[in-house]
């Protein structure tokens, strides 16, 4: 199957992490990705990882990889109100297609 | 400015009604897609092209159509709306075989269409 889950909601106070999680279920796939969106605008790319790491950190944000159990994570360290958004992952599937598999999307709260 | 634009950003239209969402890029990007997102469901994948005259279905192709024509235009059309097809629509480009700053197949988005039809 090519389903890519994520929880729909999260909230978290001003100042705390905050960790969106995504399962994803095709094992060949070589990039993974979080993309952010915010209110009213398109999806930008946040972070990215290749399937053969098991963590990368850029700033604030911590994206760990479990291949063996298909798990991806974002960790977003002193989250702030500007953190407020959908957050997606994305399998990278296939160089033939270049299909990208998204996720339902994370809707993070971020309150004061 | 590197981009992709999509026209109109809002639209409400009837049924029956064929309209076209325009999207363009001005990176020179072989790649191009549309997407719908609805709630709970994420994006999923309507109609792509890799390159010019070469379109393929995605996910969710039935009731819309698309053309490239040029490298840098993708249209969507829906010859016959109807309320099912309500939602927001992204158009997004990318370089093919090349890495970006953001690995390879980052995708760069539109800032979306919201279609309601009646």
């Amino acid at each position: 199957g090519e389903d890519v889950e994520q929880s729909l909601f999260l909230s978290v106070r001003e100042g705390d992490s905050s960790v969106i999680n995504c399962t994803y279920t095709d094992s060949s796939s070589t990039y993974l990705y979080w993309y952010k969106q915010e209110p009213g605008a398109g999806l930008q790319l946040l972070t990215y990882i290749f399937s053969n790491m098991d963590m990368k950190q850029d700033q604030r944000l911590t994206v760990l990889l479990n291949k063996k159990d298909k798990h991806l994570s974002l960790r977003i360290a002193d989250t702030q109100t500007g953190d407020s958004a959908i957050y997606f992952c994305a399998e990278y599937q296939s160089y033939n297609t270049d299909k990208l598999i998204f996720g339902t999307g994370t809707r993070l709260q971020v309150f004061p | 400015e590197a981009q992709v634009t999509q026209n109109p950003r809002y639209l409400i239209t009837v049924t029956g009604k064929k309209l076209t969402v325009t999207c363009s890029q001005n990176m020179n990007h072989e790649y191009m897609s549309w997407y719908r997102q609805d709630p709970g469901l994420g994006l999923r994948q309507i109609y792509y092209s890799m390159n010019v005259e070469v379109t393929d279905k995605g996910d969710v192709p039935e009731g819309y159509k698309v053309s490239r024509k040029e490298k840098r235009n993708f249209p969507l059309i829906l010859e016959s709306p109807s309320p099912n097809q309500t939602s927001l629509y992204f158009c997004a480009s990318s370089p093919r075989g090349r890495r970006t700053s953001g690995g390879y197949n980052e995708q760069f988005f539109g800032p979306g269409t919201r279609l309601t039809v009646l």
